[in-house]
Parts: structure tokens; sequence; C-alpha cells
């Protein structure tokens, strides 16, 4: 199925580690998204990669790096996770148009929590 | 620079009556316009899209949205809740360049 998907769904680890969420699209998109989703279901844009490039990076702590290996994934690593990282993540794609600003395509999301 | 206002945390309605959810938006430029809709435990899904065709957006699950430039609205109509039509609801603002910007969502509850 054409889609965005992320992987795990869920993720139960403990404060001080690392881990990573993968995301891929399958829609052929030039951009890609991480989004958090506080537990208010406020959501905040993290990165945006178009064509493996970054082009937003919102205020973050460094302890999140996107990767982009390739147009079709862009993975998140999260080093030293805090209690305050619990939220669901989502990946999201969206193709580039010139002149438009079309939708986005989001994964299911990726529940995080840190104990 | 872009913004969207949601004017309501949350809105209840009874099954069958109509639902209204507000969403302002601030825009330097010509704006795309869009409603997802987020079911609990889901993903967020699109409703519709405004890209400067006509102003009344028609979406799937009976929902519309009329863009109104003179009071820089975009609010979010459908006839008669539905049960199913619980969930939360962001309204997006979008210019080009392809960054987006989300309203603080609505969530909607249909009471039986």
């Amino acid at each position: 199925d054409t889609a965005v998907s992320q992987t795990p769904k869920y993720l139960v680890t403990q404060m001080g580690n690392d881990k990573s969420i993968k995301c891929e699209q399958n829609l052929g998109h030039d951009t890609m998204y991480w989004y958090k989703q506080d537990s208010k279901k406020f959501l905040k844009i993290m990165f945006s990669y178009n064509n493996k490039e970054l082009i937003i990076n919102e205020t973050v702590p460094n302890r999140f790096s996107p990767k982009s290996p390739d147009k079709a994934h862009l993975n998140l690593h999260i080093n030293s996770l805090e209690l305050g990282d619990s939220a669901v993540y989502f990946c999201a794609s969206s193709p580039l148009i010139p002149g438009l600003a079309d939708e986005q395509f989001f994964g299911p999301g990726t529940r995080l929590t840190v104990l | 620079a872009q913004s969207v206002t949601q004017l309501d945390s949350h809105v209840s309605v009874s099954e069958g009556t109509p639902v209204l959810l507000r969403c302002n938006y601030s825009s330097s430029y010509s704006p795309s316009l869009f409603w997802y809709v987020q079911h609990p435990n889901k993903g967020l899904q699109l409703l519709l899209k405004y890209t400067s065709a006509a102003t009344l957006v028609k979406g799937i699950n009976g929902f519309e949205a009329e863009f109104k430039k003179s009071e820089t609205s975009f609010h979010l109509t459908k006839p008669s809740a539905h049960m199913s039509d619980a969930a939360e609801y962001f309204c997006v603002v979008s210019a080009v360049g392809n960054q987006f910007y989300f309203g603080t969502g609505t969530s909607l509850t249909v009471i039986p």
C-alpha cells in the first residue's frame, strides 16, 4: 500500500537511553517532516527535509538528530532520553509543487514513553 | 508570517445537530488552508483543503469549509453530526515552501 509508515508504533524506554524511530514514505514526495504531539494534542513541528536536505529545524534540543539517507526515509534519533520527551511523534510527507503548498500525509504515529 | 487560531478548544454537539468548528488565520501570502481530523490513537487524516480555487470546499464525511478572505476565516461545518465524528480537528495554514502551521486543535464530542 502507498503510505507513510513508522516503526515502532510504541516505544517504552528508560531515561538516559538512546532510541530511534524510523519513517518511510512510498508516495514519491520530496518533503518529509517530524512532529511532536504532546498530551494536550498540541502538534509542534520539529524538522523538515526536502530531498534529503534539512530545511526546517525548530527549537529542538540537539539530543534530537534527524537523518535522511534518501528521499523516501527520514529517521529520528534521540539521545539521552528525558521524561519530557514522552509524546506521540508523527512523520509526514508532502509533494513539493512550485508556488503551491499541498497537503501532508501523516504516518500512524509512534507513542514514546520514557520511564 | 503565518498563524492559525482555533477559537474553541472543545465543542460538544448532539447527534444529528450541526457542527461548527471555527478557525481564523493570518498569512502574508495567499494561503493554502487545510482541516485535518485525528481520531483517538490514530494519525491525522485530511478532511479538506483550500488552495485558491472555489471558496466553498467540500471534504470527506459530509464536512465542508468556506474560505472568507475578508474575515480571515476558514470555519468547518457539517449539517448533521454523527457519533463517528467525535475526534480532534486541526486547522492548518500553509504558504509556499511547504511550511505548515497548525492550530491548537478542537476536540469534538458528539452526545447521543
